[in-house]
C-alpha cells in the first residue's frame, strides 16, 4: 500500500508569501493529522481531521494558518503570510481508527519549509 | 496534562554495545507510550508502543521498552547496536484526546 505523500518535500519562500503544503493519506484512512518540528523543538501537533471535519485544531498558531480538507481525501495546508518563524518541518500522518493509539499513526516524509 | 522528557539530545555508542535511550512522561491519565524512529530524509516511523498489558514491550529491529509506572519511564534499548540504527528517535504520549504529545528527540550516532 502506498504511504502517506507530502509535497513538496522542500520549499523556500520570501516573508509575506503564501506557501501551500499537501498532504495524501493512506486511502481509506479518516484520520490525518498535522504536526510541525521547528528546529531544535519538540514535534507540536497542530490538528486532526476524522474526514472532512476538524475534530482538534487546538495547535494551530494563528490565523495565518488554514487546513483543510475538501471531500475528506487529501489535505493542504496554507500559510498566508508566512513569517520566519513558520520555518520548520511539517509532517502529516494518517490512521484508520483512533482509538488513543491502537491504531497507528503513518507519518510522510515531511515538508521542509524555509521562510526567508 | 501530559509532556515528555527525552534524557540527551545525543547519544553515542559503539558497534556491539548496548543502546539505552531514555525517556520520562507525565500524564494525568493510562498512558499510551509510543516510540518512533526517523531515519534521515524520511518520516517517522513506529518502532513500537505500549497500550495495557505486558510492561515490556518488543519493537522493530531487536529494540524494546518496558513501562514502569513507579519511575514514570519508557526507556529504550537495543543489546547491540549497529551502523543501521544512527538515526532520531522520538518518544511520545497520547493525550486524553489521542493527539501525540513527543520530547524533543534524541539523536544515536554509532561509531564503528
Amino acid at each position: 500500500e502506498a504511504g502517506v505523500t507530502q509535497f513538496p518535500s522542500h520549499s523556500v519562500i520570501e516573508k509575506g508569501q503564501t506557501v501551500t503544503l499537501r498532504c495524501d493519506p493512506i486511502s481509506g484512512h479518516d484520520n490525518l493529522y498535522w504536526y510541525r518540528r521547528v528546529m531544535g523543538k519538540e514535534i507540536k501537533f497542530l490538528l486532526h481531521f476524522v474526514k472532512e471535519s476538524k475534530q482538534d485544531e487546538s495547535g494551530m498558531p494563528n490565523n495565518r494558518f488554514l487546513a483543510e480538507r475538501t471531500g475528506g481525501t487529501y489535505s493542504t495546508l496554507k500559510v498566508q503570510p508566512a513569517e520566519l518563524e513558520d520555518s520548520g518541518v511539517y509532517f502529516c500522518a494518517s490512521s484508520q481508527d483512533w482509538d488513543r493509539g491502537n491504531s497507528p499513526l503513518h507519518f510522510g516524509n515531511g515538508t521542509r519549509l524555509t521562510v526567508t | 496534562a501530559q509532556s515528555v522528557t527525552q534524557l540527551g539530545s545525543h547519544v553515542s555508542v559503539s558497534e556491539g554495545a548496548l543502546v539505552l535511550l531514555r525517556c520520562n512522561y507525565s500524564s494525568s491519565v493510562p498512558p499510551y507510550l509510543f516510540w518512533y524512529v526517523q531515519y534521515p530524509n524520511q518520516g517517522l516511523q513506529l518502532l513500537l508502543k505500549y497500550t495495557t498489558g505486558a510492561t515490556l514491550v518488543k519493537g522493530i529491529n531487536g529494540f524494546e521498552a518496558e513501562f514502569k509506572k513507579s519511575e514514570t519511564s519508557f526507556h529504550l534499548t537495543k543489546p547491540s547496536a549497529h551502523m543501521s540504527d544512527a538515526a532520531e528517535y522520538f518518544c511520545a504520549v497520547s493525550d486524553r484526546a489521542g493527539k501525540l504529545i513527543f520530547g524533543q528527540g534524541t539523536e544515536l550516532s554509532v561509531k564503528p
